[in-house]
């Protein structure tokens, strides 16, 4: 089992609709959760921490499941230049690679 | 100009070259990491430094080897280069904050090298 999982997608939306990504990790001990923007042939960028309570930014949603061991990303009322792919990211101090990417889940947004 | 940047940004090399990738930073950040990403393989992690005297193996470094020359530098090499070695290649900073007393390590990605090796 991978240690981040995501479903890959594509996801294809209409523009205005919302679209929600799960994020599984098999790892207890992770500590700190990211979701990464990365749009084709570029670098990824960090797009939201993710904390336990949950947090928002704009349109975007992010929220923590530890007893199910999940994230989530929420995003509402989705634009043409929301069309990415979105990487999950998990941050295991104890873990020699420290920093588990998840492979990504990607979305397109139709007009 | 960019905070994190790598040369060359393309290349194309045939097997049993040697090749070296290099990474510059002026973020100031200690820790630094070099990734490759393979399509539906996601970014995996070859090796990382937290400061200029540390350098640790990540998941995949067998057929690599950094240098960590000076804080703001960090390069990679593929002493013998081998077809499964084309990917993109990407180095990333970052600092050693806490956020509420667990670490963050929020990664600040170069723009990448796509190397192909024939």
């Amino acid at each position: 089992r991978k240690e981040v999982e995501q479903d890959p997608g594509p996801f294809n939306v209409p523009e205005g609709a919302t679209v929600a990504f799960n994020c599984t990790y098999s790892n207890s001990a992770s500590q700190s959760f990211f979701w990464y923007r990365q749009d084709c042939r570029k670098e990824p960028k960090l797009l939201m921490s993710v904390y336990s309570s949950g947090n928002e930014d704009g349109r975007f949603t992010a929220q923590l499941n530890r007893a199910s061991q999940y994230i989530s990303l929420l995003i509402r009322d989705s634009k043409l230049s929301d069309s990415a792919t979105y990487l999950c990211v998990v941050n295991i101090p104890s873990s020699a690679s420290k920093i588990i990417f998840g492979s990504g889940t990607r979305l397109s947004i139709r007009p | 100009d960019a905070d994190v940047t790598q040369t060359p940004r393309n290349r194309i090399t045939k097997t049993g070259k040697r090749i070296m990738l290099e990474c510059s930073q002026t973020k100031g950040h200690d820790r630094m990491y070099w990734y490759r990403q393979d399509p539906g393989l996601g970014l995996r992690l070859i090796y990382y430094s937290f400061d200029v005297k540390d350098i640790n193996k990540g998941e995949i470094s067998d057929g690599y080897s950094v240098s960590r020359q000076a804080q703001a530098k960090f390069s990679l090499s593929l002493e013998s280069a081998i077809p499964n070695q084309t990917a993109l290649y990407f180095c990333a900073t970052s600092d050693s904050q806490e956020d509420a007393g667990r670490p963050t390590d929020t990664q600040y990605f170069g723009p990448g090298t796509r190397l192909t090796v024939l």
